[in-house]
């Protein structure tokens, strides 16, 4: 079974730009919760999507946003990137079943110069 | 909000030697989950533990839950290189499921 994918794997930006992260989720599940992981803050969440509606969101300022199509693949944007959004951000789907935890994908480094 | 404590931040060990790490919460938790990252990988499920209690081994690691549900530990016994890595906790309470992250841990092991 496929695991959790994200594209791109790395991506470089500069200051004031905006970016979009796309991650599939393992087929069946259909919770996508996206983290942000940095030295600093360590993993910080972000958003949880269910059936295409956003159920939970984290404290981070409106710039980030996100969003969950009908096939359960989401997708995160970022706009008007600022230095500090430098960071790993990594995409967990869930099936929901208990004791099954998060799967992570691989992650998107994102790198704003 | 809820806080997720985890201590050491960073432990050496020589191979063959034990290694814990603990998970200290500011609220009771209804369940904490352990996973392991390895150097420039993801985060890896390994466990959740949900009883006041309980106990959970995977062959060379157990995992306990606290009888007040709020704290955790990983215990390794007997380290190998394969155990390099970041082992982060993460619990979940009051009405949301959404886990809090600790900080981590990073497990060096010297062989």
């Amino acid at each position: 079974k496929a695991g959790v994918t994200q594209t791109p794997r790395y991506l470089i930006k500069t200051r004031g730009q905006q970016v979009t992260l796309s991650c599939s989720p393992i087929s069946g599940h259909r919770s996508v919760s996206w983290y942000q992981q940095t030295p600093g803050q360590g993993l910080q969440f972000l958003f949880e999507y269910f059936s295409e509606t956003q159920r939970n969101k984290g404290n981070f300022p409106g710039r980030f946003s996100g969003r969950q199509f009908s096939n359960s693949r989401s997708e995160m944007n970022v706009s008007t990137l600022e230095l500090g959004d430098s960071a790993l951000y990594l995409c967990a789907s869930s099936s929901g079943l208990e004791g099954h935890g998060y799967t992570f994908g691989s992650g998107t480094r994102l790198t704003v110069v | 909000g809820q806080q997720v404590m985890q201590i050491p931040q960073y432990q050496h060990v020589q191979e063959g030697e034990d290694f814990t790490t603990y998970c200290n919460s500011s609220t009771t938790l209804s369940n904490i989950q352990w996973y392991k990252q390895r150097p420039g990988g993801h985060p890896v499920f390994l466990i959740q533990l949900v009883k006041s209690g309980e106990v959970k081994k995977q062959k060379r690691l157990t995992f306990q839950f606290g009888e007040a549900k709020k704290n955790s530990s990983l215990h390794i016994t007997a380290t190998q290189t394969t155990d390099v890595g970041t082992y982060f906790c993460a619990g979940s309470s009051g009405g949301s499921y959404i886990p809090t992250f600790g900080r981590g841990t990073s497990l060096i092991v010297h062989p």
